[in-house]
């Protein structure tokens, strides 16, 4: 069962344009992270969300939480080639450390 | 992912041979982390250790994969009698005390190709 569903999975953009790319589910998350991997590395942390509501901004990203606690946004403002990788949400588990991931929105930005 | 490190980096095999996977966390953390990384899948937990425990294996196939992370030493995921479907890239990540929220570094991964 998938807990977490990403939304687009693959996006192929200019240089310059603004995306956004979403994570949901049907259950309420206690505290969501968002992850960035580029082609032949792991997951690098990007941010983690908390409270329902939430924003936080990481100089062209933008991260939202739902105000129920059940989906994130993230917004790219004027995306860079450096931008491109696969961008995925996750979650704990009831002890929180057995992470569930999305399968991931895969991000190509073109110069 | 800085700190986390794993080798190989790439690892061919033929069906039938084995796999050792090796992983040297942070340093400092003292749990460790598997999971494996499928392309139509995604990313998955396999198990869980820390210093001479599993502490969490439920993600992990019950047959033909282990895991250790002896007191000295790096942790090592074992997978013998390889089969074409065990292809995936495997990733470690670590922590320093395994609490809930707390974030978990991953290493760049191992990438296993069974032929």
């Amino acid at each position: 069962t998938q807990l977490l569903e990403q939304s687009p999975q693959f996006l192929s953009i200019q240089e310059g344009e603004n995306l956004t790319v979403y994570c949901n589910s049907s259950s309420v998350f206690s505290s969501l992270q968002w992850y960035r991997q580029e082609p032949g590395e792991g997951p690098v942390l990007l941010v983690t969300v908390v409270t329902g509501g939430e924003v936080k901004k990481l100089k062209r990203l933008t991260f939202q939480f739902g105000d129920a606690r059940k989906d994130s946004s993230l917004h790219i403002t004027a995306a860079q080639p450096g931008d491109t990788g696969l961008y995925l949400c996750g979650r704990g588990g009831g002890s929180n450390y057995k992470l569930t991931f999305g399968k991931g929105t895969l991000l190509t930005v073109n110069p | 992912n800085a700190g986390v490190m794993q080798n190989p980096r790439h690892l061919v095999r033929r069906r039938g041979q084995e796999a050792r996977l090796r992983c040297s966390p942070m340093k400092g953390h003292s749990h460790v982390y598997w999971y494996r990384q499928l392309p139509e899948e995604g990313l998955k937990f396999m198990v869980y250790l820390q210093k001479e425990n599993i502490i969490d294996e439920s993600g992990m196939p019950k047959e033909r994969f282990s895991a250790e992370f002896p007191k000295e030493g790096p942790s090592i995921l074992r997978i013998q009698q390889v089969v074409r479907g065990d292809s995936a890239a495997y990733f470690c990540a670590s922590s320093p005390r395994g609490t809930g929220q707390e974030t978990q570094y991953f290493g760049p991964g191992t990438r296993l190709l069974v032929l």
